[in-house]
């Protein structure tokens, strides 16, 4: 069955950067889109970026763009979300999704339980 | 760019059926294909309707999805409402398939 499995989230400072991971298995990873989805505590779902099937394609969210780079690994079956210049604004619950299409159909069809990134001085 | 602006909560019985909207801002709502997810407590989100009003396999049919042009919105429709069913849902759509956009979410109550 398809699993997506975050990791690497934690407390930093702002300012300071953080790497997020998410391990797919359960499925042919390099057929398909992936995405972040970011969730801040009580609050609603904000997509932040996604990643064409091969990489080749990128897409942000404007208030991530040239912050926030997602990249992907196909031989390991892993997304990435480098994130840089954090906020305290960007504390949040960060969720890998996979897209129904091989680029950015936006819809997502499986997610993972999420990262907790907190972001505090 | 557009937004989708959904009531922030309703509260329904159970047996009964609630109607969630999902107004898009600018645009027209059928120029791309709405999905709607569900969330419980503590949980990361599940589908219930993609590309307007289409149920995953495993959704039970009590969940309908549908789009009306005349009031640019989207709506999940739940009928029979079940205790289970209280939940966050939001709509999602996306933009020149280079931007997704959630609505804020509605918190349902089955009480």
């Amino acid at each position: 069955q398809v699993q997506l499995v975050e990791s690497g989230g934690g407390v930093v400072q702002p300012g300071e950067s953080l790497r997020l991971s998410c391990a797919a298995s359960g499925f042919t990873f390099s057929d398909y889109g992936m995405h972040w989805v970011r969730q801040a505590p009580g609050k609603g779902l904000e997509w932040v970026a996604v990643a064409w099937y091969d990489g080749s394609i990128e897409y942000y969210a404007d208030s991530m763009k040239g912050r926030f780079s997602i990249s992907r690994d196909n031989s390991k079956n892993t997304l990435y979300l480098q994130m840089n210049s954090l906020t305290v604004d960007d504390t949040a619950v960060y969720y890998c999704a996979r897209d129904n299409a091989s680029g950015s159909y936006f819809y997502f069809d499986y997610w993972g339980r999420g990262t907790l990134v907190t972001v505090s001085s | 760019n557009f937004m989708l602006t959904q009531p922030h909560s309703l509260s329904e019985s159970p047996g009964k059926t609630v109607t969630i909207s999902c107004t898009r801002s600018s645009g027209s709502i059928d120029s791309s294909f709405v999905q709607w997810y569900q969330q419980r407590p503590g949980s990361a989100p599940t589908t219930v309707i993609y590309e307007d009003s289409h149920r995953p396999s495993g959704v039970p049919d009590r969940f309908s999805g549908s789009i009306d042009t005349s009031s640019n919105s989207a709506s999940l429709t739940i009928s029979g409402l079940k205790t289970e069913d209280a939940a966050d849902y939001y709509c999602q759509s996306y933009e020149s398939l280079n931007r997704g956009v959630f609505g804020g979410g509605t918190k349902l109550t089955v009480l």
